[in-house]
């Protein structure tokens, strides 16, 4: 089944304790992203990839850094998490950037 | 820079009652233009495109036409149905190699 996966779903952690949110695709799609999602603002982008060593800085990167080593995989890292980073996160990919984005289903992450 | 306006919700209507839900934009050139879907629990899905001037998008029973002279793609259905509660993005992508711009949501409830 095609499939844009995303782990954990749910975590809770503390201020300043590094983690990481993982996100990989089988569709082979070149085109990857990550956007947070905030009640009253809607969607905004994190960081966005066009391929394989390629990165590019969205509309809210502060605070993330992502990488993209191989083509199925975009991990979201968060070397310090805020609680002002506490949200619900999407990893999105598609074959091009001009192309139908798929959605994983989320990972609500929350900061204490 | 590139932006949509949503109507703000939330949206809440009776079973078998008509929607509208308003999207505007500011673009240069002719953007393509989207509604995504999501619904509860959900990653986003896409639910109806136009590419340019005057196209008709449908999908599920929704419309939206893209209207240049008003910078509009207002989503329509002629009649919701209890399914279709979720939280509708109208989106817009300005040229083929640049990532999508979201507007910030508007959550639709509807009744039995």
């Amino acid at each position: 089944e095609a499939q844009v996966t995303q782990n954990p779903r749910y975590l809770i952690t503390v201020t300043g304790k590094k983690l990481t949110v993982t996100c990989s695709q089988n569709m082979n799609h070149e085109y990857m992203s990550w956007y947070r999602q905030d009640p009253g603002l809607g969607l905004r982008q994190i960081y966005y990839s066009m391929n394989v060593e390629v990165t590019d800085k969205g509309d809210v990167p502060e605070g993330y850094k992502v990488s993209r080593k191989e083509k199925r995989n975009f991990p979201l890292i968060l070397e310090s998490p805020s609680p002002n980073q506490t949200s619900l996160y999407f990893c999105a990919s598609s074959f091009t950037v001009a192309g139908e984005l798929f959605f994983g289903e989320g990972s609500r992450l929350t900061v204490l | 820079g590139d932006s949509v306006t949503q109507m703000e919700g939330p949206v809440t209507l009776s079973e078998e009652a008509f929607l509208t839900i308003n999207c505007t934009y500011t673009a240069t050139g002719y953007p393509s233009l989207f509604w995504y879907v999501q619904y509860p629990g959900e990653g986003l899905q896409l639910l109806l495109k136009a590419t340019k001037a005057d196209d008709k998008g449908s999908n599920k029973g929704f419309e939206a036409t893209y209207r240049k002279e008003t910078t509009s793609f207002h989503l329509e259905k002629g009649s919701v149905q209890v399914s279709d509660s979720a939280v509708y993005f109208c989106a817009l992508r300005r040229s083929g190699n640049t990532p999508l711009v979201f507007g910030k949501g508007t959550r639709l409830s509807v009744i039995a």
